[in-house]
């Protein structure tokens, strides 16, 4: 099935560390296609935070980190802040779809 | 420095189509492919479709009957244009790079909101 899915929101205090899950299948996370993590504020393009899995592009702050294993993955932010507040979604390649798959986005709050 | 610009009209009447255009600056062309992805108001992103340089393109299966992905090496540009539009198509519209191999969206389109309404 080609979904891909995240908690519609989660929120933490400042300093503290929060991860967005992200939940695939076997045509997706599990068979083995990269995972990538966008973020994005109100009325701006997202931005490219995590690829590969655990890569994160130039200029990331190393606070935000990726992890994946078998047919799920996660998105973890460590010190939060609050310009973190933001939406964030994966996205990987599904084999279903032929294309590229988002998560549905988890609203990020900080307390 | 890669840099995409799009543009094309805002508003569009029912059972019309909508079309708009980007412009890619710097990097590669031919190297990539390169990507609609629509935002409807308050909702998550979806995948429009896909074209590389040489004109293959793939698109979403939900859209695939009414969407045409196109590019003009020459200029460096892509189109995208979704014919039927209903309300339902209301929605903030980007281009994208995509990279080959991990399928990551690593430049976007400023966006450009396409509202369909009479």
């Amino acid at each position: 099935q080609s979904v891909l899915t995240q908690p519609p929101s989660v929120s933490g205090a400042p300093g503290q560390k929060v991860t967005i899950p992200c939940t695939g299948s076997s045509s997706n996370i599990g068979a083995g296609y990269d995972l990538q993590w966008y973020q994005q504020l109100p009325g701006t393009a997202p931005r490219l935070l995590i690829y590969g899995n655990t890569n994160r592009p130039s200029g990331v702050p190393d606070r935000f980190s990726g992890s994946k294993s078998g047919t799920s993955a996660s998105l973890a932010i460590t010190g939060l802040q609050a310009e973190d507040e933001a939406d964030y979604y994966c996205q990987s390649y599904d084999s279903g779809l032929r294309g590229v798959l988002f998560g549905g986005g988890t609203k990020l709050t900080v307390l | 420095q890669v840099q995409l610009q799009q543009w094309g009209a805002g508003l569009v009447k029912p059972s019309e189509t909508l079309s708009l255009t980007c412009a890619v600056y710097g990097g590669s062309f031919s190297t990539y492919y390169w990507s609609w992805i629509r935002q409807p108001p308050g909702k998550g992103l979806e995948w429009i479709g896909n074209i590389y340089h040489s004109g293959s393109s793939n698109y979403n299966p939900s859209l695939k009957s009414r969407v045409t992905i196109s590019v003009d090496t020459s200029k460096n540009q892509l189109s995208l244009r979704l014919a039927s539009v209903t309300a339902a198509d209301t929605a903030l519209y980007f281009c994208a790079r995509i990279r080959g191999g991990s399928y990551a969206v690593d430049y976007w389109g400023q966006g450009t909101l396409v509202t369909v309404s009479s």
